[in-house]
């Protein structure tokens, strides 16, 4: 069935450091690849998105790349700052639900 | 512009009795879809509407149903609670049902079942 797999499960990293989170799915026919945000108490943020047409794509810091062939995906965040600190999750769009990530939570040491 | 408003953020409910938990779309935005949050499960698929119309369901009992209004604000309910119902209700708002466009989400309902 329609699965996610998201590592790692935990990440610290020193302030100023690079974070790097993998996503593998298994449906061939996605094309939505979606990043949240869940800062504790709140609901999931939309960080960053991209569709399966291109490779990469870049906001500021934030960075995710799609490899279709190999069916993964990742989240780059560079400059890592204290204010990242999080639980991420990526999904996989499917046919009529997001597919999600279990999450990985993000320590941004100082 | 405001974002998808939820309502309550928390609400603490003894076994067996029901809830009912309100979401408010982005304006504009006609999809609306909740999702189960809980810290063993995840984030799990509950239900989508679209034009007060439900188009999907996930895996999850009939004590849960919903309903989706003419100005596409949501509603969920379930009924019976049971301990395990104890999660983070979320939901999201879409501008059509294409799942290759951005949903967004709200701050969540904490439901407590004791």
């Amino acid at each position: 069935g329609e699965n996610v797999e998201q590592h790692p499960s935990t990440l610290s990293v020193q302030e100023g450091d690079s974070a790097v989170i993998k996503c593998t799915y298994s449906d061939s026919a996605s094309n939505y690849f979606p990043w949240y945000k869940q800062e504790l108490g709140k609901g999931p943020q939309l960080i960053i998105d991209i569709r399966s047409n291109v490779g990469e794509k870049k906001d500021q810091r934030i960075a995710v790349t799609l490899n279709k062939t190999a069916k993964h995906f990742s989240l780059h965040i560079t400059e890592t700052q204290p204010e990242d600190s999080a639980v991420y999750f990526c999904a996989d769009s499917g046919t009529y639900k997001y597919i999600f990530g279990t999450g990985t939570r993000l320590k941004v040491l100082a | 512009k405001a974002g998808v408003t939820q309502t309550p953020r928390y609400l603490i409910k003894t076994r067996g009795q029901q809830v009912t938990l309100s979401c408010s779309p982005i304006s504009g935005h006609r999809s609306v879809s909740w999702y189960q949050q809980t810290p063993g499960q995840g984030l799990q698929f509950l239900f989508e509407y679209f034009s007060e119309t439900q188009r999907n369901k996930g895996n999850f009992p009939g004590r849960f149903s919903g309903r989706q209004f003419s100005n596409s604000r949501s509603e969920m309910n379930v009924s019976t609670l049971e301990l395990g119902d104890s999660a983070l209700y979320l939901c999201a708002s879409r501008f059509g049902t294409a799942m290759n466009t951005e949903a967004f989400f709200g701050q969540g309902t904490r439901l407590t079942v004791v």
